[in-house]
């Protein structure tokens, strides 16, 4: 069964505090998304990679890093964790191929920062 | 601006009923998806339809190219079906990035 694992369910943070996200994908897919997930505001991309260290900002990149050293492997940074970053965030991947592939999602990562 | 409209935000059933979400959309778009997410945040894929109609158990999904309009049907609803549904598009000109609706959130009664 094909599967995008991220790292944590949940996990409590400081303000201030490096935070890490990783999300690992069993795929050999070429495309990496990270979105957040906030009530309201539905689903927003935050960075995506489309290759092995390529990285493209999404709609909201700010206060965010991200890494892609390996193509199975994509995790975001939150170099100075703030309380406005608490939300549920989301790993998903694709083929490449626009819009002809589907998408694998992970379970999400729910980040509270106090 | 590419939007994604979906339609009800809300919606109660009782089981066994037929139930119908809307979603339409602003451009022309390579696919469409339909998502599910239930408590607890994961999110499953469960259809992607550039034309034409896709069903898979008590789940439909069709797509009218032409109105710029998708529809997911459930079939005999069962309170396990309640969970949030999210249309999703790619649109031609952002590759292989989606835009999301908001979710609809649906509650079957038992």
């Amino acid at each position: 069964d094909v599967k995008v694992t991220q790292s944590s369910r949940y996990l409590v943070k400081r303000t201030g505090e490096k935070v890490f996200l990783e999300c690992v994908q069993d795929m050999d897919h070429e495309n990496m998304f990270w979105y957040r997930q906030d009530p309201g505001l539905g689903l927003r991309l935050i960075y995506f990679s489309y290759d092995v260290k390529m990285k493209e900002k999404g709609d909201i990149p700010e206060g965010y890093s991200v890494s892609r050293e390996k193509k199975e492997r994509f995790s975001l940074i939150l170099e100075s964790a703030s309380t406005n970053q608490t939300s549920m965030y989301l790993c998903a991947s694709s083929t490449q191929g626009v819009g002809l592939y589907g998408y694998t999602f992970g379970s999400g990562t729910r980040l509270t920062v106090v | 601006k590419n939007e994604v409209e979906q339609s009800p935000q809300n919606l109660t059933a009782q089981e066994g009923e037929f139930i119908t979400i809307n979603c339409s959309y602003s451009v022309g778009i390579s696919a469409l998806h339909w998502l599910q997410q239930h408590p607890g945040g994961g999110i499953v894929s469960l259809f992607m339809l550039s034309s034409g109609k896709k069903k898979h158990g008590r789940l439909i999904a069709t797509i009218n190219i032409q109105e710029k309009h998708s529809s997911l049907h459930i079939t005999a609803s069962h309170p396990r079906d309640s969970a949030v549904y999210i249309c999703a598009v790619n649109y031609g000109t952002s590759g292989s990035r989606l835009t999301f609706g908001e979710g609809t959130q649906l509650t079957v009664n038992p």
